[in-house]
């Protein structure tokens, strides 16, 4: 069974950093892409950062870019995003998420809360 | 960036209701565009890929069709366990995008 379980959602200030981890079971991890998507509360889904399976290429939203920063360790199946300068406009559920190149899998995680406030 | 604009933003349907809900793309995105379905308190959901290729497990009321710019799912026979946010998104480029989302309830 495919678990991606995410962790590090606390309440931070504004100006903070924060690293969210994303650990992943029961699929090749290193083989896939991984992602986060955000979702404010009461909003849409918003989607964050991209990493490729070997780390090699990132991409990012404009809304974080400079100021998030997204790896992985495949030796420990664990996806991260690194947050920095952080804004009440950050204040969201981070979903981890994996999918095949054609989409033939697509699995999300439960969602860590990362609320920016003072 | 491609901006995804979904209408209408909300959507309340009696039993047995045909719903359709749009998608248009700021540019053209070929078949590049997905469809999530998210219920309440839950992780997204995969509906339909590539516009309208059926993933497995989904019911068979739920359907996509469109291309270029403008897309569609249709719900043929709405029934309660399909109250939800439904969400567009594109795969055509970076930065990925969602559209804002469209909320269907039961009447």
């Amino acid at each position: 069974e495919v678990q991606l379980v995410e962790s590090g959602g606390v309440v931070v200030q504004p100006g903070g950093s924060l690293r969210l981890t994303c650990v992943a079971s029961g699929f090749s991890f290193d083989d896939h892409a991984m992602y986060w998507v955000r979702q404010a509360p009461g909003k849409g889904l918003e989607w964050v950062s991209l990493i490729t399976w070997d780390g090699y290429s990132t991409y990012y939203a404009d809304s974080v870019k400079g100021r998030f920063t997204i790896s992985r360790d495949n030796s420990k199946n664990s996806l991260y995003l690194q947050m920095n300068s952080l804004t009440t406009e950050d204040t969201a559920l981070y979903f981890c998420a994996t999918r095949s190149q054609h989409l033939d899998f697509d699995y999300w995680g439960q969602g860590t809360l990362v609320t920016v406030s003072s | 960036e491609i901006v995804l604009t979904q209408s209408p933003d909300f959507q309340s349907v009696t039993p047995k209701e045909k719903v359709t809900i749009t998608c248009r793309a700021s540019q053209s995105i070929g078949s590049s565009l997905h469809w999530y379905q998210q219920k309440p308190d839950q992780s997204p959901k995969l509906l339909i890929k590539y516009v309208s290729q059926s993933i497995s497990g989904v019911p068979s009321r739920f359907s996509g069709s469109g291309s270029g710019t403008d897309f569609t799912l249709t719900i043929n026979s709405l029934e309660a366990e399909d109250v939800a946010t439904y969400h567009c998104h594109q795969s055509r480029s970076f930065p990925w995008t969602f559209g804002q989302g469209t909320k269907v309830e039961i009447k």
